[in-house]
């Protein structure tokens, strides 16, 4: 079945940096990959997804790329502000159209 | 905002009891998932259904049982609650017509003592 990692687990940055957070996924047939967002005490929420017919996605200060020769995709943020700090988990589809989720990085993001 | 709801958002039980966490989505959505997840720890499936009549067991062994008798509910019951089975449990819920985008509820934190 599909096997997602992600790196780094933890990612301090001062505030106004970038933060990126790296994951690999091992089934070549998936074909979505989203990242979502969680607050402490809250569900995960999705910030942005990519689809494989797409290599960058941007949304304001956050950005997706997708290489699906290496299998690896990467989030991106940047201009960091004390509300991002989150913790961040990517996922990618299984054969079968479940979410495989990564095991989640926590942000800090220091003024 | 995604229309999905869980009851409760807390619980403590004493070890035992019978309890049956709640999840409702008003979206229309086929498919929902319930997941397992220690405080900012990886999500594990536990649950997941692709329509009414329709449930299998997800990645994680649980001794949880759910139901789908309707396509806006998804309960999940636990005959009898364990301390092991602290821990924080997350229903979702996604469709085809959506991507597959999966919504998440806000979680319910569940603590036998």
């Amino acid at each position: 079945g599909e096997n997602v990692e992600q790196h780094p687990s933890t990612l301090s940055v001062q505030e106004g940096d970038s933060a990126v957070i790296k994951c690999t996924y091992s089934d070549s047939a998936s074909n979505y990959f989203p990242w979502y967002k969680q607050e402490l005490g809250k569900g995960p929420q999705l910030i942005i997804d990519i689809r494989s017919n797409v290599g960058e996605k941007k949304d304001q200060r956050i950005a997706v790329t997708l290489n699906k020769t290496a299998k690896h995709f990467s989030l991106h943020i940047t201009e960091t502000q004390p509300e991002d700090s989150a913790v961040y988990f990517c996922a990618a589809t299984d054969s079968w159209g479940k979410l495989q989720f990564g095991a989640g990085t926590q942000v800090v993001v220091t003024p | 905002e995604a229309d999905i709801y869980q009851t409760p958002r807390y619980l403590v039980i004493g070890t035992g009891k019978k309890i049956t966490l709640e999840c409702s989505q008003t979206m229309g959505h086929d498919k929902m998932y319930w997941y397992q997840q220690d405080p900012g720890m990886e999500l594990h499936l536990i649950h997941y259904s692709y329509g009414v009549n329709s449930t299998e067991k997800g990645d994680l062994s649980s001794e949880s049982t759910v139901s789908r008798i309707r396509t806006e509910h998804f309960p999940l019951t636990l005959e009898s609650a364990r301390p092991s089975h602290t821990s924080q449990y997350l229903c979702a819920s996604s469709s085809a017509d959506r991507g597959n985008e999966q919504f998440f509820g806000p979680g319910t934190r569940l603590t036998v003592l």
